[in-house]
């Protein structure tokens, strides 16, 4: 049950675009289409951003998307704006039913 | 509105247990899966242990196997998390996390309750 591995931080200009990329094996990522992303602004619960690989749930700015290749799955964010700064992190199913989380990513907007 | 409301944090000491409650409202609580994951000071998410609808299935990961138990009760509309023989790096703030029904997505989440365990 090793975290997936995600890149500490991050940068960004207001209008830019980044991406995420979070690391597992093929007993998580690369083995099922279950990799999720959350947000998490200070002192707040995470929120659900992306589902499934590339779902988004209702609400969720179509700004944010999400993909998959091989063992790495990757999240996307468009026309950067203030308020996505944040940290961002990656979960997905893994073999005998257990979850694992990326170790978190710190979105900063220049 | 799904609420999902955790308590029974506080400070303890190593060795000692803790036992934490998630309270739910606003959905059909017998039909979703829960969970609980924590993040320690500064750090990042942990999850912890899952539970089906039913009960009928239970998952732990290492790091809590023998010394957390997860249980629900749907008549109640609750989620507990029973912690023994507690260490310095439980600590953390802990999270219940509603599961959707297909897949494996965090679509709702607690608000958090803290754990600290000090002497």
């Amino acid at each position: 049950q090793s975290a997936l591995t995600q890149p500490a931080s991050v940068s960004g200009s207001p209008g830019q675009s980044i991406t995420i990329a979070c690391t597992g094996a093929s007993s998580d990522v690369g083995g099922y289409n279950y990799v999720s992303w959350y947000q998490q602004h200070p002192g707040k619960a995470p929120k659900l951003m992306i589902f499934d690989v590339t779902s988004r749930p209702s609400g969720v700015s179509h700004r944010f998307s999400g993909s998959k290749s091989g063992n790495t799955a990757s999240l996307t964010i468009s026309g950067l704006q203030a308020e996505d700064e944040a940290d961002y992190y990656c979960c997905s199913y893994a073999d005998s039913g257990s979850r694992v989380f990326g170790g978190g990513t710190k979105l900063t907007v220049l | 509105e799904v609420q999902l409301v955790e308590s029974g944090g506080g400070l303890v000491q190593p060795g000692g247990s803790l036992r934490l409650s998630c309270a739910a409202s606003g959905f059909s609580f017998s039909s979703y899966s829960l969970n609980w994951v924590r993040q320690a000071p500064g750090k990042g998410l942990e999850w912890l242990s899952y539970i089906r609808s039913s009960s009928s299935t239970i998952y732990y990961a290492d790091s809590v196997r023998g010394r957390f138990t997860i249980s629900r009760d749907n008549a109640e509309n609750s989620l507990y998390l029973q912690m023994n023989s507690l260490r310095a790096d439980d600590t953390a703030v802990y999270y219940c996390a509603r599961e959707t029904i297909v897949g494996v997505n965090f679509d709702s989440w607690g608000q958090g309750t803290l754990v600290t365990v000090s002497s």
